[in-house]
């Protein structure tokens, strides 16, 4: 099995740009696609990024995904932030067996 | 607009049982997988298992296999999560998710979650 590590949590300002990193502790990250799923404060998760970078209907343009093979991460980056980006942010693949999730990020936008 | 329903919030005893649910909004609910997803208190996403309703073909995560059990009534377009015997650390809120294949897929629908306390 392999693990996927996210930073616990980071921070920006409104209108700044943040990427949140996910990496993949064996395997390649390019073999499996990655989603990122957004949850706010006490509410269930939605999508906002899939197939690495792919973004749902609804979920706006300023939302990216993108792959590095040279550090074997995805990232989720966030353009534009508004305080309602503030929530914590998942990333997950999987392998032959299950569905892996990363430890999340709580993102502050301050 | 596609929507999955979770039974409400429960509260239990170590050793009691308990079966929560979700049920679809749609005929397409056994045209797709399920799965549940559990997220402990302040902790994050893990994946429990999937089924698919239309034959109940169900998958678990190596970490939870044995500890609980899915099942599907596809003739009311829900599937169930349950436990035989109720430990404190099953305390968490439980969610379902739909996806179209029962691992590659993305989760295009989250259930809104069912809490689940074990306290004596």
């Amino acid at each position: 099995n392999f693990m996927l590590t996210q930073p616990h949590s980071v921070s920006e300002s409104p209108g700044k740009t943040v990427t949140i990193s996910c990496t993949r502790s064996s395997g390649s990250i390019a073999t499996n696609y990655v989603q990122w799923y957004q949850q706010r404060p006490g509410s269930a998760p939605t999508t906002v990024i899939y197939e690495d970078t792919q973004r749902p209907s609804g979920v706006p343009d300023r939302f990216s995904g993108s792959i590095d093979r040279s550090s074997n991460s995805a990232s989720l980056t966030i353009s534009g932030l508004k305080t309602e980006d503030e929530a914590d942010y998942y990333c997950q693949s999987y392998d032959d067996s299950s569905r892996v999730f990363g430890g999340g990020t709580k993102l502050t936008v301050l | 607009e596609v929507q999955l329903v979770q039974s409400g919030a429960e509260v239990k005893k170590p050793g009691e049982s308990l079966k929560i649910s979700c049920k679809g909004s749609e005929d397409s609910f056994t045209r797709h997988w399920i799965g549940w997803v559990r997220q402990m208190p302040g902790k994050g996403l893990e994946w429990m298992g999937i089924i698919y309703p239309g034959d109940s073909d169900t998958r678990y995560s190596p970490s939870f296999q044995g500890q609980v059990t899915i099942s599907a009534d596809k003739s009311i377009s829900t599937v169930y999560l349950q436990w035989s015997s109720l430990r404190a650390s099953d305390t968490a809120v439980y969610y379902c998710a739909r996806t179209e294949t029962p691992i590659l897929a993305h989760i295009d629908t989250w259930g809104q979650g069912t809490l689940v306390t074990v306290s004596s």
